[in-house]
């Protein structure tokens, strides 16, 4: 089954309209949470990692938060340049397993 | 991508071919991965490695091998390519054993 889901799929934006997206789990005992931006034809670059509920990560316009069962990636006032697959990945705290969503693919339109 | 590089980054091969597939790192990082990237599938961990000559197996390794016979270099080896690997394939390194804290390039292998 589903380790990781992540949604929407697919997220258009206006300029400056701030937004959410998800990433959901039911791998049991979480050793951490990551969040990667990835642009077409590249590999991921790493944004956060998160490792116990409540915990809250920021960076420019993102703010990452965590709770049991999932995350949320907060993008406020994107710009253009914020236009990229943003991928979520969960780690168990048993075994070397990682399990990574599909991706959330957001287009940021000036 | 500075510190980790992939070769090559693309290649066509035939069914039933071996490939071989080099991930360099000079960052001096522990932790290496392989991963494979398809559409509807997300990423997906093929082996890692926790150090010289030590590896494992992840979600998907069947029809790969690894070997990792000094730090910076860890081989992902098709002994007989099949169509259903081709794929973007991801190295990453991390010095902790999280999720690959940083990602190659990417090699995208088409197998005919």
């Amino acid at each position: 089954e589903d380790q990781v889901t992540q949604s929407p799929e697919a997220l258009r934006l206006q300029e400056g309209e701030s937004s959410s997206l998800n990433c959901s789990y039911t791998v049991s005992g979480l050793r951490g949470l990551f969040w990667y931006r990835q642009d077409p034809g590249k590999g991921p670059e790493f944004l956060f990692t998160l490792y116990s509920a409540g915990e809250e990560k920021e960076k420019e316009r993102l703010k990452a938060t965590l709770t049991k069962k999932e995350s949320f990636l907060h993008i406020t006032a994107p710009k253009p340049e914020d236009s990229a697959t943003y991928l979520c990945a969960v780690r168990q705290n048993t075994g070397n397993q990682f399990y990574f969503g599909t991706g959330t693919s957001l287009t940021v339109i000036p | 991508d500075a510190g980790i590089t992939q070769s090559p980054r693309h290649k066509v091969t035939e069914t039933g071919t071996p490939v071989t597939l080099r991930c360099h790192q000079t960052e001096n990082h522990r932790y290496m991965y392989w991963y494979r990237q398809d559409p509807g599938h997300g990423l997906r961990l093929i082996h890692y490695s926790y150090g010289v000559k030590d590896t494992d197996k992840g979600e998907v390794s069947d029809g790969y091998s690894v070997s990792r016979s000094k730090t910076e270099d860890f081989l992902l080896t098709l002994e007989s390519a099949t169509s259903s690997q081709t794929s973007v394939y991801f190295c990453a390194i991390s010095e902790e054993g999280g999720a690959g804290g940083d990602f190659g390039p990417g090699t995208r292998l088409t197998v005919l």
